[in-house]
């Protein structure tokens, strides 16, 4: 079956560096991913999708890259800031016809001052 | 958040009885899902529904029922027969014009049990 990861740990940065997350998926080629931002207490919030045929893609501070022959999307943030931390999962399109999304469990970030 | 209302935001359910949730959108989107998210855990689809009078199981449909009566409204009851539900449920909303399906939640209803 199908099966996306993302690291359980959180992930704790200093402010000002890049901030690196992993989605690996298997037994499974999307047309596209999708990255969402969510905040405790609060719904998810889109913010990057990605083509299978597209290798990146950027939204100001923001950049996902997309290698489907390593199953992998990486989701940077540059010259993270305190307000960047939450937790960030990805989401792949289902394998039927169906408007359904298959979301990773999310990674933590933490952006320290 | 935006054009998609979930209600009310914390609510609690003694043994044995039913409880609704609600979710209203003014998106103008025909598709509506619903999901259950744990701590520590991500989003598991329960139902979800592209079409008025329409909807299908989820991952983890057992123990919940959905109607969809009106194209702004999908109410979630998660019913007796749920022995877990304690819970934070999250109610999305996607438009079916593309492929794309990116999806716009609410804020979420927090269900805990007596």
């Amino acid at each position: 079956s199908q099966k996306i990861e993302q690291n359980s740990e959180a992930l704790n940065i200093q402010e000002g560096k890049t901030a690196t997350l992993t989605c690996n998926y298997t037994n499974y080629s999307p047309a596209y991913l999708q990255w969402y931002r969510q905040d405790p207490g609060r719904g998810p919030v889109f913010l990057l999708l990605i083509r299978e045929n597209e290798k990146e893609k950027r939204k100001e501070r923001l950049k996902v890259t997309f290698d489907t022959t390593l199953k992998q999307s990486l989701f940077h943030i540059t010259a993270s800031q305190p307000a960047d931390s939450a937790t960030y999962l990805c989401a792949l399109d289902g394998t039927d016809s169906s408007y359904k999304l298959i979301f990773g469990s999310g990674t933590r970030l933490l952006v320290r001052p | 958040d935006g054009g998609i209302t979930q209600s009310p935001k914390y609510l609690f359910r003694k043994e044995g009885q039913n409880v609704t949730l609600s979710c209203e959108q003014n998106l103008n989107h025909d598709a509506m899902y619903w999901y259950r998210q744990d701590p520590g855990q991500g989003l598991r689809l329960i139902y979800y529904s592209q079409i008025v009078n329409d909807f299908q199981k989820g991952d983890i449909a057992e123990g919940y029922s959905v109607s969809r009566e009106k194209k702004e409204s999908f109410p979630l009851t998660v019913t007796s027969a749920q022995k877990n539900p304690t819970a934070f449920y999250l109610c999305a909303t996607s438009s079916t014009s593309g492929r794309l399906n990116i999806q716009y939640f609410g804020a979420g209803t927090r269900l805990s049990v007596l």
